[in-house]
C-alpha cells in the first residue's frame, strides 16, 4: 500500500509566526498534488494545490514547495492566525484504472495562539 | 461551500444493520469517491465510481458497496455493520478527465457521522 508520510503530527505556533508541514510521497501519477484543511466535525475544505511541473505555488498566505526529485512537497502558512487552528492534509494521486485516486497523509494538528 | 451534498450528517445503529449513504456529486463532476475517516486519522480510499461504474477500490471488504447514478449521484452501502465501521464517512466529486486531463482534484462534502454501537 503506497503512503503519503505527513509531520508534524501537531504544530503549535505564535500569532503571526509561520507554520510549516512536510510530506513525502512514493510512486505517484502526474496531477495535482493538493493541502486540505479540516475543522471539527466538517468534510476537508481544498485550501491550496500544485501540479508536479512547478515548484512553488502561493496563494495569499499559503504556499506549497515542491521538490519533485526529493518526493517531498510541504505547506507553508505565512503570518498564521487563530482562525488557521484546524488539521492539515496532503494528499498524493495515484493512477486507478482509468483515472486517478488520491492517498492522504495522517494529518497535522495545527495550533495558533493568539 | 464545495457544492457536494452528503446525506443523512448523522446516523446511528446497532451492529448487524445495514446503512445506506447518500451523496450528490458538484455540478459537471462525473466521479464520486468514498472514504472513512476514523477519529484523528487522514480520509481512508474505499472506492471510486466514474461514469457509473466502480473505478478502483481500497483495502474494504466486499460488504462495503456503491452505486452511481445517472446524475453521477452515489450511495454507499454498508452491511452487517461492525463496532469498527464507526467513522466519518465523506464522499469527494471531481471531473474525471482521464489520463490525460490532471483536473482531478477532489471536493468534499461535509460528510456523515455514522455511530454503531
Amino acid at each position: 500500500q503506497q503512503q503519503v508520510k505527513q509531520s508534524p503530527q501537531s504544530l503549535i505556533v505564535q500569532k503571526g509566526g509561520i507554520s510549516i508541514i512536510n510530506c513525502a510521497y512514493e510512486n505517484t501519477a502526474f496531477d495535482y498534488f493538493p493541502w486540505y484543511q479540516q475543522f471539527p466535525g466538517k468534510g476537508p475544505a481544498l485550501l491550496i494545490a500544485i501540479r508536479p511541473d512547478v515548484s512553488e505555488k502561493k496563494e495569499g498566505r499559503f504556499t506549497i514547495s515542491f521538490n519533485k526529485s526529493a518526493k517531498q512537497f510541504s505547506l507553508h502558512i505565512m503570518d498564521s492566525q487563530p482562525g488557521d487552528s484546524a488539521t492539515y492534509f496532503c494528499a498524493a494521486p495515484r493512477l486507478s484504472t482509468g483515472t486517478y485516486k488520491y492517498i492522504f497523509g495522517t494529518g497535522t494538528r495545527l495550533k495558533v495562539l493568539a | 461551500e464545495t457544492g457536494v451534498t452528503q446525506s443523512p450528517t448523522h446516523l446511528i445503529k446497532t451492529r448487524g444493520q445495514q446503512v445506506t449513504l447518500r451523496c450528490s456529486s458538484q455540478s459537471g463532476h462525473n466521479t464520486v469517491s468514498w472514504y472513512q475517516q476514523a477519529l484523528g486519522q487522514g480520509p481512508q480510499f474505499i472506492f471510486q465510481y466514474y461514469r457509473e461504474e466502480e473505478n478502483g477500490r481500497g483495502n474494504f471488504p466486499p460488504r462495503f458497496s456503491g452505486l452511481q447514478f445517472p446524475n453521477y449521484s452515489s450511495e454507499l452501502n454498508v452491511n452487517a455493520l461492525e463496532l469498527d465501521d464507526s467513522a466519518l464517512y465523506l464522499c469527494a466529486s471531481s471531473w474525471g478527465g482521464g489520463l490525460t486531463e490532471a483536473k482531478n482534484i477532489q471536493y468534499f462534502g461535509a460528510g456523515t457521522r455514522l455511530s454503531v454501537l
